[in-house]
């Protein structure tokens, strides 16, 4: 089955500051790659998500690329505010018929 | 659209009782999951319905635990007996197939407890 690995566990950044979380997957037909945040005490929720025909996509301060061939793929959060402190989950799947397998979640503290 | 709902959202139980953890995916979403959330394990898939057909039962710990879909508006998570380390966070999550490569949307959880 599809192993999704993400670095780092934890993540200090300062405000304003960027912050980088990367994530391989095992399996090369996976085609769906999206992330999720997750603040304390509530429930995952999407915050961007990318499919295998496309490289980069961005919204606002956030951004996620996608390498194929090397099976990575990663969230950049420029200008960090505090409220993106929260734990951040990658996942990949194939098509429709398959689950989300979960990385084990980054950490992010955003310091004012 | 409420969106998943799960109940209850905290349940304490001693070890050796069953529980029962509920949850109703949106209207139109023909993909279930149950999700386990710990600490040392992170996100675990559990298993997940198609149609309210079981497609993938393997992350299912041991015989404790079962799960059913009875329709399409229903689904229930059940573990017999309990043990403490059963404790975690369980999600319901659930999506639909059309069109393809579409988020997972997740309820806001039960937080079991058992002691």
């Amino acid at each position: 089955g599809e192993n999704v690995e993400q670095h780092p566990s934890t993540l200090s950044v300062q405000e304003g500051d960027s912050a980088v979380i990367k994530c391989t997957y095992s399996d090369s037909a996976s085609n769906y790659f999206p992330w999720y945040k997750q603040e304390l005490g509530k429930r995952p929720q999407l915050i961007i998500d990318i499919r295998s025909n496309v490289g980069e996509k961005k919204d606002q301060r956030i951004a996620v690329t996608l390498n194929k061939t090397a099976k990575h793929f990663s969230l950049h959060i420029t200008e960090t505010q505090p409220e993106d402190s929260a734990v951040y989950f990658c996942a990949a799947r194939r098509l429709s018929g398959y689950a989300l397998n979960f990385g084990k979640g980054t950490s992010l503290l955003v310091t004012p | 659209d409420a969106g998943v709902i799960q109940s209850p959202r905290h349940e304490v139980t001693e070890m050796g009782q069953e529980v029962t953890l509920r949850c109703k995916p949106i209207s139109g979403h023909d993909y279930l999951f149950w999700y386990r959330q710990t600490m040392m394990r992170g996100l675990e898939l559990l298993i997940y319905f198609n149609n309210n057909v079981p497609i993938d039962d393997s992350g299912m710990p041991e015989d404790r635990f079962s799960a059913k879909m009875p329709n399409a508006s229903f689904s229930t998570l059940k573990i017999q007996p309990s043990e403490p380390r059963d404790s975690a966070v369980y999600f319901c999550a659930s999506s639909r197939s059309t069109p393809p490569l579409t988020e997972a949307f997740f309820g806001q959880g039960t937080r079991l407890t058992v002691v």
